[in-house]
């Protein structure tokens, strides 16, 4: 069935450095692509999404290009601030049929002032 | 006004009682989906609604786990007896009709002692 893998976490970084969390993810058919984020005590979020191949998905400065010769999402941003400090989903939806989500396991971001 | 409403948003029991969640998608849409989060994984689905009928419940422990839609707007989850290992997040989620994304209410967070 489908799946979608995440680098493992947590992952700590600095005020203003760059991001990337990776995601790869095995489909049958051709997946609508997605980030999601979960900030401390509140409810998943849509980050970002990206619906076919080489569509590149952005929001608050957080960037994902849909790779289908890899099978990757990325995520990135350049220039990480507090806020960011959450945990992050990578997750993808065939377009057909039930059209749910499937996630990964979530990557827990803290950035550090 | 958009958005899920999930309820209660914390509840700690003890193993072999029963529990229930309920859930109002305040848009109305007609796809309904509940979902498990166990601490440090991504969501999994239990189970999905289009309008009143069950799409894929493939998942749900049904010895133990049960759902229902009422008239195609709120749902609940119920779980009897409880068992250690249910101890999670229980989101809900719904979808716009021709739309891709799902959107979460804040979760019900359950402690089974």
């Amino acid at each position: 069935g489908d799946s979608v893998t995440q680098m493992e976490g947590p992952v700590t970084l600095s005020e203003e450095a760059f991001l990337t969390i990776n995601c790869t993810y095995t489909a049958t058919g051709y997946p609508s692509l997605f980030w999601y984020v979960q900030y401390p005590g509140e409810g998943l979020q849509l980050l970002l999404k990206a619906t076919k191949a080489d569509d590149k998905g952005s929001n608050k400065g957080f960037e994902a290009t849909y790779r289908k010769e890899t099978t990757s999402f990325h995520l990135e941003k350049g220039s990480v601030q507090v806020s960011d400090s959450a945990v992050y989903f990578c997750a993808l939806s065939e377009i057909q049929g039930a059209q749910k989500l499937v996630f990964g396991q979530g990557t827990r971001l803290t950035i550090n002032p | 006004e958009a958005g899920v409403a999930q309820s209660p948003r914390y509840k700690i029991i003890e193993k072999r009682q029963s529990v229930a969640f309920w859930c109002n998608p305040i848009s109305g849409h007609a796809t309904l989906y509940w979902y498990q989060q166990i601490l440090g994984q991504g969501p999994k689905l239990l189970i999905q609604f289009q309008n009143n009928g069950v799409v894929d419940d493939s998942q749900l422990p049904k010895d133990r786990f049960s759902a229902e839609r009422l008239k195609g707007v709120d749902s609940t989850l119920k779980i009897q007896p409880a068992k250690l290992e249910d101890s999670a997040v229980y989101l809900c989620a719904e979808r716009g009709s021709g739309a891709n994304v799902l959107t979460f209410g804040a979760g019900s967070r359950l402690t089974v002692l």
